[in-house]
């Protein structure tokens, strides 16, 4: 079965430096991986998507994420953060045609 | 277009009764699915779609019964609520698209549920 997992339960960064949010999977075949961000009380945003290509994968808000397949990664990357990114962001892999799987989510804090 | 639509945003059951968690979406969505939300669990599957008439279990279906007669419905119904089902309860639909995989899922704003 497919899935992902985020190393980091938070990641705390300094609003204008760079910030990296974890996410690494596990999948057979070729990986379909996402993004998305969880404001508070709302639901969950979709950011960005890696299907095949580019390694560099361009989304929503300025974010951006790194597929590396000899790693196994597809880290989130923004370079320069903004205290508005604070948020609960996830990481998801598709698993089949009809089913989507989530990571358990990281906690971005963007410190002013 | 109004998107993935749940209803309500909040409920509180007592423990043992039922009750449906409506979603509705209008983009004309094959699949469709329901997940929970807990605190350092992330989102969990319970029960997905893939047509009208066509439903499957996730990863928690215990204690939840779906149904998907039309293309834009998709109700979640507790059989009989236990503290255990408190949690944040979300809906989201998809399209196969090219190739069937390459297609991102939306989601509704949320149902928060209280058990007590």
């Amino acid at each position: 079965a497919q899935s992902v997992a985020q190393p980091e339960d938070q990641v705390n960064v300094a609003e204008g430096n760079p910030l990296t949010v974890k996410c690494t999977y596990s999948v057979s075949g070729n990986p379909y991986l996402f993004w998305y961000v969880q404001y508070p009380n709302r639901g969950l945003q979709f950011l960005l998507k890696y299907i095949t290509g580019d390694n560099l994968v361009k989304g929503s808000y300025g974010f951006e994420a790194e597929f590396n397949k000899s790693q196994t990664s597809f880290h989130l990357k923004k370079p320069s953060a903004l205290v508005s990114d604070s948020a609960l962001y996830f990481c998801a892999v598709r698993d089949g045609y009809d089913k989507i799987i989530f990571g358990k989510g990281t906690r971005l804090h963007i410190l002013p | 277009n109004a998107g993935v639509t749940q209803t309500p945003k909040f409920q509180v059951l007592k423990t043992g009764q039922s009750m449906t968690l409506q979603c509705a979406q209008d983009m004309n969505h094959e699949y469709m699915s329901w997940y929970r939300q807990d605190p350092g669990m992330g989102l969990r599957l319970i029960h997905y779609s893939v047509g009208a008439g066509i439903t499957d279990q996730g990863e928690v279906p215990n204690g939840y019964n779906v149904s998907r007669s039309t293309t834009e419905d998709f109700p979640l119904r507790l059989l009989s609520a236990a503290p255990s089902q408190t949690s944040v309860y979300f809906c989201a639909s998809s399209y196969p698209g090219t190739g069937g995989l390459n297609t991102e899922a939306f989601f509704g704003q949320g149902t928060r549920l209280t058990v007590v």
